[in-house]
């Protein structure tokens, strides 16, 4: 139990278009959903918290108009990479978790963005 | 603040030895999580123990083990007999409660490289 996915698992853009990147939590409700960046031989670094059907709370430093994330529903929370450059090529992870085991986050197996 | 550090950036050992890598946390939370968790080259991560923070029993886990000591704030694990198999980047993280639930931060990781 517990899965998450992400699609796409990779992808490549031009610079200046936009990408969007899904997280599903295939056998449980996520009340929270939570996506990470991680760049080459660093750690992963949280972007934003996003609860189902309110706004997302970004982190200090994360620019939330370029970073458009969207909870609609309890099982799907969607990046949207706006604009996208070259130094906004990283993996990004999503994590979800149940109201009922908040301390626990159960992780997608990440997107490999490159953008050109 | 939470913080979790990892001081070894990376480990290289010969297959069949025992290595030990080392987390230590801060925070002022009495009620908290520790966790850690492998990502191989594929970047997904795996799952390997999740300890509360009132439960100091070690454990041990095929050839995995983990120490928490309170008393040091220091929550180690040790891969007995290395295999090639367990190359790969692990990462500790301390999940706290936070406004809105609990809050996950990850060390920086240490890059374990098993030699055959």
């Amino acid at each position: 139990g517990a899965v998450v996915s992400q699609h796409p698992s990779r992808v490549i853009c031009k610079s200046g278009t936009s990408v969007k990147i899904e997280c599903r939590s295939l056998d449980f409700q996520a009340t929270t959903m939570f996506w990470y960046r991680q760049f080459p031989k660093q750690s992963l670094m949280l972007m934003a918290t996003s609860n189902e059907g309110s706004k997302a709370t970004y982190e200090q430093g994360v620019e939330k108009d370029k970073f458009l994330i969207n909870h609609a529903s309890l099982t799907l929370s969607t990046l949207t990479v706006t604009s996208a450059h070259p130094e906004d090529s990283s993996f990004y992870i999503c994590s979800a978790r149940t109201s009922t085991y908040q301390e626990t986050q159960y992780f997608g197996p990440g997107t490999r963005l490159l953008v050109l | 603040a939470q913080k979790v550090t990892q001081a070894q950036t990376e480990i290289s050992v010969v297959e069949k030895e025992d290595v030990t890598l080392d987390c230590v946390y801060e925070t002022r939370d009495t009620t908290y999580y520790l966790f850690w968790y492998k990502q191989p080259p594929s970047g997904e991560l795996v799952f390997l123990i999740r300890r509360n923070s009132f439960d100091e029993q070690n454990e041990i886990s095929g050839r995995y083990s983990w120490n928490f000591q309170k008393s040091t704030s220091s929550f180690n694990f040790t891969i007995t007999a290395s295999q090639v198999v367990d190359s790969a980047v692990y990462f500790c993280a301390l999940s706290e409660r936070n406004t809105g639930g609990f809050k996950t931060i990850f060390g920086a990781g240490t890059r374990l490289f098993v030699k055959a």
